[in-house]
């Protein structure tokens, strides 16, 4: 299974922007690239994904390079509401059946 | 209306005792999940389902068995419990099973075996 590498912990001040990087240079041409973030004692929920082209919705917006190596999801503007673990994942592909392999998370902090 | 709930929150049982986890979710969904959530917060998918049909079946020990009685519900019923069982564990649920359909997860149960 592809992985993906994230920095265990960011911090960020309050009202600036953030990029939050993952690597995943073993990704493969199917694979799509999801951003899930989990506040404390809660599920995952849905940040954003994406393929091949970047990606913008109401919460964030997800750069992928070029190669398709490496993504960054970018929060325009943090609150303290960001504050979470936030989880790069591929969806990789076994015989048609798509499966999350999570990585290890980024633990955001946002700075009041 | 909770999206995708989960019962109990919390089970507190001793080892060998055999106990249930029970899902729903009434967003019309097809396709549920359970996933399993380590003391270092590491997330694995465990089962998934596809219209009640098991399409996903992790490296997961034959004592933890999903059930699908209909697409609304998904259970997990773990026998003979052991203390490397303790973590929490998420249902989630998809429109269908395809990558692009976002997920969405439950509260979470946490487990502990003592």
């Amino acid at each position: 299974d592809a992985k993906t590498t994230q920095p265990n912990s960011m911090e960020s001040n309050e009202e600036e922007p953030v990029h939050l990087p993952c690597n995943h240079s073993t990704i493969s041409g199917t694979d799509y690239i999801h951003w899930y973030r989990q506040l404390p004692s809660q599920g995952p929920e849905y940040v954003i994904h994406g393929l091949t082209s970047n990606v913008n919705n109401r919460m964030a917006s997800l750069a992928i390079a070029e190669d398709r190596k490496s993504s960054t999801l970018i929060l325009h503007r943090a609150t303290l509401r960001d504050a979470a673990v936030y989880y790069c994942i591929l969806s990789s592909t076994t015989s048609g059946t798509y499966k999350y392999i999570f990585g290890t998370g980024t633990r955001l902090k946002v700075l009041a | 209306d909770t999206a995708v709930s989960q019962t109990p929150k919390y089970l507190v049982t001793q080892m060998g005792n055999d106990k249930s986890i029970k899902c729903e979710q009434n967003l019309g969904h097809d396709t549920m999940y359970w996933y399993k959530q380590d003391s270092k917060k590491f997330l694995k998918i465990m089962f998934s389902y596809n219209n009640k049909e098991l399409i996903i079946n992790e490296t997961v020990p034959n004592r933890f068995s999903p059930k699908s009685p209909d697409k609304a519900h998904l259970n997990l019923h773990i026998n003979s419990l052991e203390l490397g069982d303790s973590a929490v564990y998420f249902c989630a649920s998809s429109q269908s099973s395809g990558p692009p359909y976002e997920q969405y997860f439950g509260p979470g149960t946490r487990l502990t075996v003592t």
